[in-house]
């Protein structure tokens, strides 16, 4: 069967950096997405990779590597408005995407 | 802003109820989604349409039917739920179905809760 797993639950401390890892089992690979979800909110679209590396967006980085089946969300610089869902999905050979059940990151002062 | 807009926010029915979800996306995307979301599991995907027609079905009990009369609006239509069924139902869209780097955009759902 496919799999996604990340940790249910991180906490950091402001000003920290976290690493948020997602590893997978899937039938095929078309890319891996991560999401911010808020709580009662939409799911916002963080970031993409479909090649080995490390992608940086500002003080949010995404790596992969496909050999591995594992992917980490790097987020520097925690602010208090980091709190919440962090959501791994992986696209598989039918371009359906399959979901982690995401973790909740909790930011303290 | 995320460009989907989903109808209502919240939702409160009984078993014979029925009632239905709406969702818009205001940005020219050709597939749009329905997803369950339940507290501390994956996204559930339930339909998919691209282009107005369905191209896939996850084993949803008939009890929900969705419908897509054009390509920016999608509705799920509620009947005889059950209690099992509460949840939180996203709407998403994304420029073309089967694209590797197609990003789905998500509207703020609808929470359901079945009495």
């Amino acid at each position: 069967g496919q799999n996604i797993d990340q940790p249910t639950e991180m906490t950091a401390t402001e000003g920290a950096i976290v690493q948020i890892n997602c590893t997978y089992q899937t039938s095929g690979f078309n890319g891996l997405f991560w999401y911010q979800q808020h709580a009662g909110e939409a799911p916002t679209f963080l970031s993409y990779n479909v090649l080995d590396g490390l992608e940086e967006k500002g003080r949010f980085s995404s790596f992969l590597s496909r050999s591995k089946g594992y992917s980490y969300l790097l987020l520097k610089e925690l602010q208090m408005k980091d709190s919440a869902s962090y959501l791994c999905a992986v696209m598989d050979s039918n371009y359906q995407l399959i979901w982690g059940a995401g973790t909740k990151l909790i930011i303290k002062p | 802003e995320t460009g989907v807009t989903q109808t209502p926010r919240h939702l409160v029915m009984g078993m014979t109820n029925k009632k239905s979800l709406k969702c818009e996306q205001h940005l020219g995307h050709n597939a749009m989604y329905w997803y369950k979301q339940s507290a501390k599991k994956p996204l559930e995907l339930m339909f998919v349409y691209s282009l107005e027609e369905r191209v896939e079905n996850n084993s949803v009990p008939s009890r929900f039917s969705p419908e897509c009369p054009n390509s920016s609006h999608l509705f799920l239509h509620l009947h005889t739920l059950q209690p099992e069924d509460s949840a939180l139902y996203l709407c998403a869209s994304s420029q073309d179905r089967g694209g590797g780097a197609d990003t789905q955009y998500f509207g703020p759902g609808t929470r359901l809760t079945v009495l």
